[in-house]
């Protein structure tokens, strides 16, 4: 079955930039999405289609990708942007949809 | 204002069934692929399957094909999953959310609150 690994936890200081890398083997060929998800509600996405920011989101959260890398980039993190954050993604067929399995963001 | 409100979940003995719901309202419902997502107490998110706009397509998590049933109601704007068999492994809180899909991948963009599916005797 198809993964997509992420680190388990990333810590930075306010103001800091903080980078959560995402792997797997079909990124070259699908693309990549992020999902944020504070405590006790439900996610949010915060990038689609690789660096696509949805309307609402703010311009700190960027993402990229290369090879069977993709990264979320959280330019000068905020307390508030303390969260889990999941990518998602498919194998190269398409048949197989997953999460990686998250992120824990603290931002102290 | 775009909304998705789960119902449905509950206490279920290990081998019972449950049905959860969704009923949207702010889009035209019809418009959009839909899709369930689960959560372990704890642990990550999980795709478990999802309908095209239509009803056409439908598919589900290796792992749970044959005892789950996706299914829409567009003139009733409602997304529903049957599920069947249920184990413990399956308590989770149990997300529908729209999809954007197309071939390069599915973005999940409108989520709803989230419905608790406990399984145990």
């Amino acid at each position: 079955s198809y993964e997509l690994t992420q680190p388990p936890s990333v810590s930075v200081s306010p103001g800091q930039t903080a980078r959560i890398t995402c792997s797997g083997d079909a990124l070259p060929k699908k693309y990549g999405y992020w999902y944020q998800q504070k405590s006790g509600q439900a996610p949010v996405l915060v990038i689609y289609e690789d660096s696509k920011r949805p309307s609402g989101i703010p311009e700190r959260f960027s993402g990229s990708s290369s090879g069977t890398k993709a990264t979320l980039t959280i330019s000068g993190a905020q307390v508030e942007d303390e969260a889990d954050y999941y990518c998602y993604s498919t194998d190269s067929s398409g048949n197989h949809r997953v999460f990686g399995g998250g992120t824990k963001l603290t931002v102290l | 204002q775009v909304q998705l409100v789960e119902s449905g979940g509950g206490l279920v003995k290990p081998g019972g069934s449950l049905r959860l719901s969704c009923a949207a309202s702010g889009f035209t419902f019809s418009d959009y692929y839909m899709s369930w997502i689960r959560q372990a107490p704890g642990k990550g998110l999980e795709w478990v399957s999802y309908i095209s706009s239509r009803g056409s397509t439908i598919d589900y998590a290796d792992s749970l094909k044959g005892r789950f049933t996706i299914s829409r109601d567009n003139a009733k704007n409602s997304l529903s999953l049957q599920m069947h068999s249920l184990r413990a492994d399956d308590t989770a809180v149990y997300y529908c959310a729209r999809t954007i899909a197309d071939l390069g991948g599915d973005a999940f963009d409108i989520w709803g609150q989230g419905t608790m599916v406990t399984v145990s005797s």
